[in-house]
């Protein structure tokens, strides 16, 4: 059964510091790890996707990258502004989507 | 292009009732996705759809059942409801192609069950 890990479960960081989001996974046989962003009470933003082929993702000023061997994707957003402020998701599909419990990231301005 | 829909937005219900969810996928897609995301938690699996038959299923008892239509729309019904069955309820919808797909997600349903 996929288990999927991210840490920290929150993060407050003043703006303009880099962000850096962790998301582990206990299964490594995977067709792609998605980044999602969820805003308090709403859906699912999906931020990048990163197929298992793939080391990185790049948009914008978000980063992903995804070593498959040792089951680990790490999320990088640069320059952190208040409007990162939500809860990040991380996601492995194996057919289905396993998701992270998330990291609650708050930027003060 | 509308994206995925889902309806109704918000819903009440007592225990014991009987709940129906809808979704339409995003346009050119066939299999439709539910998950279920209690307070605090990440989403749930639930149940896929695609051919309008249940593909796969996660660790949700029989109460929880599908249906995905010919048009590729679907629905969740949950029977007997519970407390715990109070989250918000998502549906993705994606396409398979070249050994992977996108899953691009709803709204949501927020269902409260009292």
């Amino acid at each position: 059964k996929q288990e999927v890990t991210q840490i920290p479960a929150a993060l407050s960081v003043p703006e303009g510091e880099n962000l850096v989001l962790n998301c582990s996974f206990t299964d490594s046989a995977i067709y792609n790890l998605q980044w999602f962003r969820q805003d308090p009470g709403k859906g699912l933003t999906s931020l990048l996707l990163i197929q298992s082929s793939q080391r990185e993702q790049t948009s914008g000023r978000l980063n992903a990258s995804l070593d498959k061997s040792s089951g680990r994707s790490t999320l990088y957003i640069a320059a952190s502004q208040p409007g990162d402020s939500a809860t990040y998701l991380c996601a492995v599909n194996d057919y289905k989507l396993s998701f992270g419990a998330g990291t609650t990231v708050t930027v003060r301005a | 292009d509308a994206g995925v829909t889902q309806s109704p937005t918000h819903l009440i219900k007592t225990r014991g009732q009987q709940v129906t969810l809808r979704c339409s996928p995003k346009s050119g897609h066939d299999t439709v996705s539910w998950y279920q995301q209690a307070l605090g938690q990440g989403p749930q699996f639930i149940f896929q759809y695609y051919e309008e038959e249940e593909r796969q299923r996660g660790n949700f008892p029989d109460r929880f059942s599908g249906h995905q239509f010919p048009n590729y729309s679907s629905e969740l019904n949950v029977n007997a409801l519970l407390l715990g069955d109070s989250a918000l309820y998502l549906c993705a919808s994606s396409f398979w192609t070249f050994s992977t797909d996108t899953q691009y997600f709803g709204p949501g349903t927020r269902l409260t069950v009292l």
